[in-house]
């Protein structure tokens, strides 16, 4: 079965760079997440799309920026980059189903980042 | 706000010991709960998601329960082993501001089984 493709998969970025990251959704999961996971840390949520609008937000820096494209696919803009932002990246993707309903969210492999 | 712990943060069992692994949440409307193995430095491996309206579900040597009105769940592995080895993390989906489902990550579980 089709899973959750995240890419690149490594990035190593120097300080006040930009980085993107890429997900690519399970097909026809219409919702996408954000997670950011530090060094020996849980997944911090930090922002989720459905239809290509917001539909929430975490702890999702300022200097950071994403979206959600027509064919669902989503992009993490990180500018100005920090020692601090060196973390593992998740994108999980859902169908959102009717409010106040329950759905599984499925995660994809990580794009793990490295700032130095 | 959903707060999520996972108690013990660590444990080392020898091989073949059955364990028990216990997340607390503290706001019980949820919409369901989900248990992840995660290797070092690896991503997220599903186990078991128990929707709010039940009470366990199994799979292979793993069972999950969810007792909702106390806040807890707890995932027990019997006859562990090695390849067991990882962290385990407890996911609780509750409810944002719009009505929809937010995930809320414990602090994790990490296991050594000892050969």
């Amino acid at each position: 079965a089709a899973g959750v493709i995240q890419s690149p998969r490594h990035l190593i970025k120097e300080k006040r760079e930009t980085a993107t990251l890429k997900c690519y959704p399970i097909p026809r999961h219409d919702t996408v997440y954000w997670y950011q996971q530090g060094p020996g840390q849980d997944p911090q949520f930090l922002i989720s799309f459905y239809e290509k609008m917001q539909s929430d937000k975490g702890s999702i820096p300022d200097r950071f920026s994403a979206q959600q494209f027509s064919d669902y696919h989503s992009e993490l803009n990180m500018s100005s980059l920090e020692l601090g932002d060196s973390a593992l990246y998740f994108c999980a993707s859902s169908l959102r189903g009717m409010r106040g309903t329950s759905y599984e969210q499925y995660f994809g492999p990580g794009t793990r980042l490295t700032v130095t | 706000k959903q707060e999520v712990t996972q108690i013990p943060a660590a444990l080392s069992v020898p091989e073949g010991e059955n364990l028990v692994l216990n997340c607390s949440f503290t706001d019980s409307a949820i919409y369901n709960l989900q248990w992840f193995r995660q290797d070092p430095g690896k991503g997220l491996t599903s186990l078991l998601l128990i929707q709010s309206s039940q009470r366990e579900q199994t799979s292979g040597r793993l069972n999950a329960s969810l007792d909702k009105s106390s806040g807890r769940s707890t995932l027990y592995i019997a006859a562990s082993q090695p390849g067991d080895s990882a962290t385990y993390l407890c996911a609780v989906a509750g409810v944002n501001s719009g009505g929809y489902q937010k995930v809320t990550f414990g602090t994790g579980t990490k296991l050594q089984v000892i050969p």
